[in-house]
């Protein structure tokens, strides 16, 4: 079954400084994978999505993230955060083979963005 | 669309009782997702649905907890009896196309606490 790790559970960051949030999934042949972001008492919201094609996939909000297969890795970054990014960002992935009806969430990293 | 619709947003119950939770999903989405989340364990999959049929409930901690979806725009997570253990944010979330290969739609969330 597929897994989801975020070796990060909190990153500090000072505003307009850049941001890396990392996400790693456990080896399969094909899979779907995605970022959200949770803002304090509210729901998630998609930020980008990797389904195919350009393994660099830009999101809202100057979010970007790359999928590298041989590192089985989709990490996030910002080259330049606002306060307004504090919040909490999960990484998801579906197999596209077995469980492509539903996503398995990460265990989420807090960014906080410092004045 | 107003979104996913969840209510109540905040219910605090004393243990024994039962606990009543709603959700009205995006019209025309044909998953609906009911999710935990708590400091402990994460956001984790409780049930969800495709064409108001459930389809994988494996994450239903026990007998206690039920979820029914009797037409496309309605569907309830019921407990019963409650318990302190199941304090948490409860999120639904709807889905065109299932979060697999697509975008989940959440809710603000229904923060339960039990007393």
């Amino acid at each position: 079954a597929q897994s989801v790790t975020q070796l990060d559970s909190q990153v500090p960051v000072f505003e307009e400084a850049p941001v890396e949030l990392r996400c790693n999934y456990s080896s399969s042949v094909s899979v779907y994978l995605f970022w959200y972001v949770q803002y304090p008492n509210q729901g998630l919201q998609l930020l980008l999505k990797y389904l195919s094609g350009s393994t660099l996939v830009k999101g809202i909000n100057g979010f970007e993230a790359e999928f590298n297969k041989s590192q089985t890795s989709f990490h996030l970054r910002k080259p330049s955060v606002h306060i307004s990014d504090t919040a909490e960002y999960f990484c998801a992935v579906s197999d596209q083979k077995t469980s492509y009806d539903k996503v398995i969430f990460g265990p989420g990293t807090s960014l906080s963005v410092i004045p | 669309d107003a979104g996913v619709i969840q209510s109540p947003r905040h219910e605090v119950t004393e243990m024994g009782q039962e606990v009543t939770l709603r959700c009205k999903p995006i019209s025309g989405h044909d998953y609906l997702f009911w999710y935990r989340q708590t400091m402990m364990r994460g956001l984790e999959l409780l049930i969800y649905f495709n064409n108001n049929v459930p389809i994988d409930d494996s994450g239903m901690p026990e007998d206690r907890f039920s979820a029914k979806m009797p037409n496309a725009s309605f569907s309830t997570l019921k407990i019963q009896p409650s318990e302190p253990r199941d304090s948490a944010v409860y999120f639904c979330a709807s889905s065109p196309r299932g979060t697999g290969r697509g975008e989940a739609f959440f809710g603000q969330g229904t923060r339960l606490t039990v007393v």
